[in-house]
């Protein structure tokens, strides 16, 4: 079972470039996030889609933009990337219980993507 | 939106000593979710608290709810090498739902 599965593991971007990290997950999850982590600093939501079709800003969304491609992807995308995007990037899904307000599932990792922007 | 305090930042034990993490809020909590992350690896899930003054135990950790619900601890007894680590806290922001938002952590070295 493959769970949440992101590409590239790497990457290596200069000032500008432009890039995309993809993420599928097989758990048929309504839910899928992505945090970005920085030394010291935990884990900080980018984007979040709370179902298919749906997407919201998180704590962090500038200079960044999100696609729920379908119920399975969710890519992030760096149109125009800068050395303060340079962090590990975790992509993550859950499965929201609409009918219990106390009770929130819990996330499913991805391996991360590790970008350096130079 | 809601933020939590996670103390310490850094933990220092000796294995087979015990320790404690925390983790603080001003504001009451619907509920508190706990992850540990590997040196190099990702964050899993550990367990969720929703109750006032919940306990849950797994092995040697035992996780606490306040009665406030404005904090939790983690205490992990006889440590490990396998304890090596960083302990997120985690709750649900009250402004939108499903968006969990992640304390700093708390990393765990342990000395032989």
């Amino acid at each position: 079972n493959a769970g949440v599965t992101q590409t590239p593991k790497f990457q290596v971007l200069k000032t500008g470039q432009s890039m995309t990290l993809q993420c599928a997950q097989d758990m048929n999850h309504n839910s899928m996030y992505w945090y970005r982590q920085d030394p010291g600093m935990g884990l900080r939501l980018i984007y979040y889609s709370a179902s298919e079709g749906t997407t919201d800003k998180g704590e962090v969304p500038n200079g960044y933009n999100v696609s729920r491609l379908n119920k399975r992807e969710f890519s992030l995308r760096l149109e125009s990337a800068a050395p303060s995007q340079t962090s590990v990037y975790f992509c993550a899904s859950s499965e929201i219980d609409f009918l219990d307000s106390s009770y929130n599932s819990p996330l499913h990792f991805g391996n991360g993507t590790r970008l350096t922007v130079t | 939106g809601q933020q939590v305090m996670q103390i310490p930042q850094y933990q220092h034990v000796q294995e087979g000593e015990d320790f404690t993490t925390y983790c603080n809020s001003s504001t009451t909590l619907s509920n508190i979710q706990w992850y540990k992350q590997r040196p190099g690896g990702h964050p899993v899930f550990l367990i969720q608290l929703v109750k006032s003054g919940e306990v849950k135990k797994q092995k040697r950790l035992t996780f606490q709810f306040g009665e406030a619900k404005k904090n939790s601890s983690l205490h992990i007894t006889a440590t490990q090498t396998t304890d090596v680590g960083t302990y997120f806290c985690a709750h649900a922001s009250t402004d939108s739902w499903g968006k969990l938002q992640f304390g700093a952590g708390t990393q765990v070295v342990v000395t032989p």
